[in-house]
C-alpha cells in the first residue's frame, strides 16, 4: 500500500462549512496527488503535488486548495463545502523509477448535506 | 489532455465465462496502465504497457495495447468471484488520466 494513510476515512458535513482532508505518507515519495471518485466519472484529478510547497492544479481544481508544507503530508481543502463535493476522495503517491505508476490511499467518503 | 474511452461501462456474466475492457484513444499513447478497485476498496495497480503490440499476460489476465498505441484491451479468462470489481486504464506520466471504468459483476 506505499504507506498511504488517509484521514479521516468517513466525514458527513453541512454545506458551506470548510473541511481539510489529509494524506499522509512514510516513504519520501515526491509526487502526490488527490482523486475524487464519481459514478460514471472514474477517477478525476483534483490537485497534485511534485513537491513540497509545488502544487498544480488537475482537471476538476474549483472549489478546492491544496498545500504541502512537509514531503510525507499532502492536505486538501474545501473552504465552503458544497453538494457537489460529496464524493470518494483518494490519495495517490508516484513511486520514483516507475513514475507512470500510482499507488492509491484507502480512501475518504465525505457527505456534504 | 488526452482522453481515454473506456467500454462497456458495465458487465455481468456468469462464472466461468471470460470479460474483455477496451480502452480507446484518439491521439497515440504514451504507455497505458490497469488497474483494478474492489467494491468498497481503492485502485490497484495491476501492470503497464508501453510498447506497440505489447502483450501480458498475468495468470488468467492478459493485457494488450494496440500497434498504433491507441487502444488497449483487459482480457480475463474463465471469470472467477475473485474477479468482481471495476477496472480502470489510465494513460499518461506524472499526471494519469483515466478512463471512466468497466464494472464487472459475475453471477456465481
Amino acid at each position: 500500500d506505499a504507506g498511504i494513510t488517509q484521514s479521516p476515512r468517513h466525514k458527513v458535513t453541512e454545506t458551506g462549512t470548510p473541511v481539510t482532508l489529509r494524506c499522509h505518507q512514510t516513504e519520501n515519495h515526491r509526487y502526490m496527488y488527490w482523486y475524487r471518485q464519481d459514478p460514471g466519472h472514474g477517477l478525476r484529478l483534483i490537485h497534485y503535488s511534485y513537491g513540497v510547497k509545488d502544487t498544480d492544479k488537475g482537471e476538476v481544481s474549483d472549489g478546492y486548495s491544496v498545500s504541502r508544507s512537509k514531503t510525507e503530508d499532502f492536505l486538501l481543502t474545501l473552504e465552503s463545502a458544497t453538494s457537489s463535493q460529496t464524493s470518494v476522495y483518494f490519495c495517490a503517491i508516484s513511486v520514483v523509477g516507475a513514475p507512470d505508476t500510482q499507488y492509491f490511499g484507502p480512501g475518504t467518503r465525505l457527505t456534504v448535506l | 489532455g488526452q482522453q481515454v474511452m473506456q467500454i462497456p461501462q458495465y458487465q455481468h456474466v456468469q462464472e466461468g465465462e471470460d470479460f474483455t475492457t477496451y480502452c480507446n484513444s484518439s491521439t497515440t499513447l504514451s504507455n497505458i496502465q490497469w488497474y483494478k478497485q474492489r467494491p468498497g476498496g481503492h485502485p490497484v495497480f495491476l501492470i503497464q504497457l508501453v510498447k506497440s503490440g505489447e502483450v501480458k499476460k498475468q495468470k488468467r489476465l492478459t493485457f494488450q495495447f494496440g500497434e498504433a498505441k491507441k487502444n488497449s484491451s483487459l482480457h480475463i479468462t474463465a471469470t472467477q468471484t475473485t474477479d468482481v470489481g471495476t477496472y480502470f486504464c489510465g494513460q499518461g506520466a506524472q499526471k494519469l488520466v483515466f478512463g471512466q471504468g468497466t464494472r464487472l459483476t459475475i453471477n456465481p
